[in-house]
């Protein structure tokens, strides 16, 4: 079975940081492209960055381009995302998701981590 | 970026009645290799989205006949021939044939 367990969501001031976790089992990690996507209650869902199988390859939103850094470690399973200069705007619910092979979609996601960019 | 718009955005239906969900992309979601990279996602509350259809009809492993994708271009239409109470939730298309992957702003399907 297919799992992705996101971690380290929390409370954090405007201007802080964050790092989040994935980590993944029931599938060959390493032959994957990962993604995260993030839900604001408000605005609905948005693709946040992607990084493919080896790690040689990634991609940003505009909107986290700088300040956010995606990267995996194919020996732990585990995929990260390193969130900096985090804004008010950041505040949403993280998924990781996996790539489905040649669909242009995603066959499984994490239950989510909550990221809430507060004072 | 690529829009994509979802109508309607509240959709009750009864059950054992179909339903129907429209998307439309505002450029042409034809890649240059031929394919069309349109998905439809399903949220529960308090769930993340699981995938229903990708490449505009194709169904994801395990799920239900009663789901069915059609359309090419720049529309889309999902349908439901019989929903079921389960079916409730939002309905999300996305698209992943233009950099960077957008998503519909998602339809809601409650039972009347």
């Amino acid at each position: 079975e297919v799992q992705l367990v996101e971690s380290g969501g929390g409370l954090v001031q405007p201007g802080g940081s964050l790092r989040l976790s994935c980590a993944a089992s029931g599938f060959p990690f390493s032959s994957y492209s990962m993604h995260w996507v993030r839900q604001d209650p408000g605005k609905g869902l948005m693709w946040v960055s992607r990084i493919i199988r080896d790690g040689s390859a990634t991609a940003y939103a505009d909107s986290v381009k700088g300040r956010f850094t995606i990267s995996r470690d194919n020996s732990r399973n585990t995929l990260y995302l390193q969130m900096n200069s985090l804004r008010a705007g950041d505040t949403a619910v993280y998924y990781c998701v996996r790539g489905l092979h040649g669909s242009g979609s995603y066959s499984d996601w994490g239950q989510g981590t909550l990221v809430t960019v507060s004072s | 970026d690529v829009v994509m718009t979802q109508t309607p955005l509240s959709s009750p239906v009864t059950l054992g009645q179909p339903a129907s969900i429209s998307c439309r992309s505002s450029q042409s979601l034809v890649h240059s290799d031929g394919n069309t990279y349109l998905s439809w996602l399903h949220q529960r509350p308090g769930q993340p989205p699981r995938l229903l259809i990708y490449k505009i009809s194709n169904r994801f492993s395990g799920v239900p006949d009663r789901f069915s994708g059609s359309g090419a271009g720049t529309d889309f239409t999902l349908k439901i021939s019989r929903v079921e109470a389960e079916d409730v939730g939002v309905y999300y298309c996305m698209q992943a044939t233009h950099f960077p992957l957008t998503f519909g702003g998602g339809t809601k399907v409650e039972i009347k």
